[in-house]
């Protein structure tokens, strides 16, 4: 079944540290794809997406994604963590399966961060 | 620029009372437009979405509907609520045709006692 995975319910990192999260998904053809963050109580922001070209993206807030194709993979990096990037973190799809009318998202990422 | 409205912020609702959601995108013309559910510590569900005036995709058989009156008006309703339909409501609007990227309101808190 077509499906966006999030292997890590939530993750603790210290500030400073390097950051790294996973997102695979299971659709046939290259998806669009998106890194989205909420805060407590918020709506979602958009980190950054992919749609075609490099497969290295840069988004807002110092994160980058990579797009690796033979793993179906699309996971999200920050080289140093900030304790404002506590957040929850959803990987989302949108797939030729759908018309590309629907973007369907992962179960998400908690992210603490320690002093 | 486009603007997405989406209210009440929060709201709490006896079980059995009817609901209402309403969210409206501003600065674009025919929008396709989602609800969202995220039940608490759990990512988020397509609960329904529109790509004109009066089409309604539902994605999950429950207890809501939803209706588009008009171009950029997109309203969730039930009515009567379960407990089950507690949780954190998000609408969200993305261009027609455009690049599937989605852009959210800033959700309802709906708690139902």
């Amino acid at each position: 079944a077509q499906s966006v995975t999030q292997p890590d319910i939530h993750i603790t990192v210290s500030e400073g540290a390097s950051l790294e999260l996973r997102c695979n998904y299971s659709y046939g053809a290259t998806p669009y794809l998106f890194w989205y963050v909420q805060s407590p109580g918020q709506g979602l922001q958009l980190l950054l997406k992919y749609f075609s070209g490099d497969t290295l993206v840069q988004g807002i807030k110092g994160f980058e994604a990579e797009f690796k194709r033979s793993q179906s993979s699309f996971n999200l990096r920050k080289p140093s963590v900030h304790w404002s990037d506590a957040a929850e973190y959803f990987c989302a799809v949108g797939a030729p399966e759908t018309s590309y009318d629907k973007v369907i998202f992962g179960p998400g990422t908690s992210l603490s961060v320690i002093p | 620029s486009q603007t997405i409205h989406q209210w009440p912020a929060t709201l709490v609702q006896p079980v059995g009372s009817p609901l209402s959601l309403e969210c409206t995108v501003e600065g674009t013309s025919n929008p396709n437009l989602y609800w969202y559910r995220q039940a608490a510590g759990r990512g988020l569900q397509l609960l329904f979405y529109s790509v004109g005036i009066g089409q309604i995709s539902s994605e999950v058989p429950q207890n809501l509907s939803a209706s588009r009156p008009q171009d950029r008006q997109f309203i969730l309703s039930s009515k009567k609520l379960l407990l089950s339909d507690s949780g954190f409501y998000l609408c969200a609007w993305m261009p027609l045709g455009g690049l599937p990227e989605a852009f959210f309101g800033q959700g309802t808190r709906l708690t139902v006692v």
